[in-house]
């Protein structure tokens, strides 16, 4: 079962423009991962924020993690037609010890 | 380039038939997963192993097994399979299971 769920599922946005994009979990986590997947290729780990942080930054990218709502959002500031990709969300709690993926955001940067 | 290999790249066989998936961690890293990515089914977990010894499973079928070697490489067997075993395979690799996980490129499997 998605233990992470995104939202929106794809977003189209022009060059420049900020993209958000959410994700929304059910249980306790020990941090949320981002990754972005070009078409076809490997997953690209992003970020990772642990449950006793709220915002993390790494370039343009800015995670923020509200565990009182089970919720994140990955901003990415100023994007590059490159930015286009799938982007998933991953929780990790200790209780399984796995990673669980959402099932994606497809992110679409028009230059 | 994460550092994981995978092969082979691009694999076609028939329904009934049996493969095996490679993977070689990025140098370090005691933990190997295994995923299955579908159109329909998006990405699932199917199994971990951690320094040799199996650590967590996920949506694995029975016709599929793993294992990891000392040198802590990675092999997944995939047997008798089905039209619905095409997908992307991808192996990743952490120091820790709490880790960030590195993926290598993938195999593409086809059976027809």
């Amino acid at each position: 079962s998605q233990q992470g769920e995104e939202d929106p599922q794809a977003l189209s946005i022009q060059e420049g423009e900020n993209a958000t994009m959410n994700c929304s979990y059910k249980t306790s986590i020990n941090n949320l991962q981002w990754y972005r997947q070009n078409s076809g290729r490997g997953l690209v780990h992003l970020i990772l924020i642990r449950s006793n942080e709220r915002e993390k930054h790494s370039g343009r990218l800015r995670v923020t993690l509200d565990t009182s709502k089970k919720s994140s959002s990955l901003l990415i500031t100023a994007s590059r037609a490159a930015d286009t990709a799938s982007y998933f969300c991953a929780t990790f709690t200790g209780a399984n010890s796995k990673l669980t993926f959402g099932k994606g955001i497809t992110l679409s940067v028009r230059p | 380039d994460s550092g994981v290999t995978q092969t082979p790249k691009h694999l076609i066989t028939a329904t009934g038939q049996r493969v095996t998936l490679r993977c070689s961690p990025r140098s370090g890293d005691l933990s190997v997963y295994w995923y299955q990515q579908s159109l329909d089914q998006g990405l699932q977990f199917l199994i971990q192993y951690y320094n040799g010894e199996e650590r967590a499973k996920g949506n694995i079928l029975e016709r599929f097994s793993a294992q990891q070697f000392p040198d802590l490489h990675s092999e997944l067997n995939l047997s008798s399979l089905e039209l619905g075993d095409s997908a992307l395979y991808f192996c990743a690799s952490s120091l820790r299971s709490y880790n960030e996980q590195f993926f290598g490129p993938g195999t593409r499997l086809t059976v027809l």
